[in-house]
């Protein structure tokens, strides 16, 4: 079935630095891939989107690629806030949403 | 003004009781969902209703009934609970269906079960 792979499980940066996520999905007929930032005990929410139509998208400090042949995709954090922390996930969509496993990253001042 | 709002935020009950869990949205979306996230944090899709009509349903124990009485509500009852099912569960929405449009998610029942 669709499975949607998320790397790493943990990360940990310095204030200022980047950070970045990767993941993989298995079913070519996806075409939405969203990213949500989930903070303790509060609900995911939607930071950046990509379509399949496109290979890059950028939103301030945060970026996200896609690479359709290699069907990876990737969220980049540039200057990294201890605001950051939280728990992100990577979805792919070929109809539903399937969730990758979730990165806690944690931004240390 | 909460977008997708959930009742209760919180449910403890015992093993075999059988509880609701509501879900309103005010963003004049089509399409709502339920998912579930696990103590590891892992979310999955259970069902997808679309004005009204199921249009995903998950491999989910049939114990497990939404229900949608119009395109803004999407109510979960569950039967005869196990402690298997001790979860956070949200409800989302989104423009429209199959997936393709950004979700709006609730805050989210906290579900344990003693």
């Amino acid at each position: 079935g669709e499975n949607v792979e998320q790397h790493p499980s943990t990360l940990s940066v310095q204030e200022g630095d980047s950070a970045v996520i990767k993941c993989t999905y298995s079913d070519s007929a996806s075409n939405y891939f969203p990213w949500y930032k989930q903070e303790l005990g509060k609900r995911p929410q939607l930071i950046i989107d990509i379509r399949s139509n496109v290979g890059e998208k950028k939103d301030q400090r945060i970026a996200v690629t896609l690479n359709k042949t290699a069907k990876h995709f990737s969220l980049h954090i540039t200057e990294t806030q201890p605001e950051d922390s939280a728990v992100y996930f990577c979805a792919a969509s070929a109809g539903k949403l399937i969730f990758g496993q979730g990165t806690e990253l944690s931004v240390k001042p | 003004d909460t977008a997708v709002s959930q009742t209760p935020k919180y449910l403890v009950t015992q093993m075999g009781n059988d509880k609701s869990i509501k879900c309103e949205q005010n963003l004049g979306h089509d399409t709502m969902y339920w998912y579930k996230q696990d103590s590891k944090k892992f979310l999955k899709i259970m069902f997808s209703y679309n004005n009204k009509e199921l249009i995903i349903n998950e491999t989910v124990p049939n114990r497990f009934s939404p229900k949608s009485p119009d395109k803004a509500h999407l109510n979960l009852h569950i039967n005869s609970l196990e402690l298997g099912d001790s979860a956070v569960y949200f409800c989302a929405s989104s423009p429209s269906g199959f997936g393709s449009q950004p979700q709006h998610f609730g805050d989210g029942t906290r579900l344990s079960i003693l």
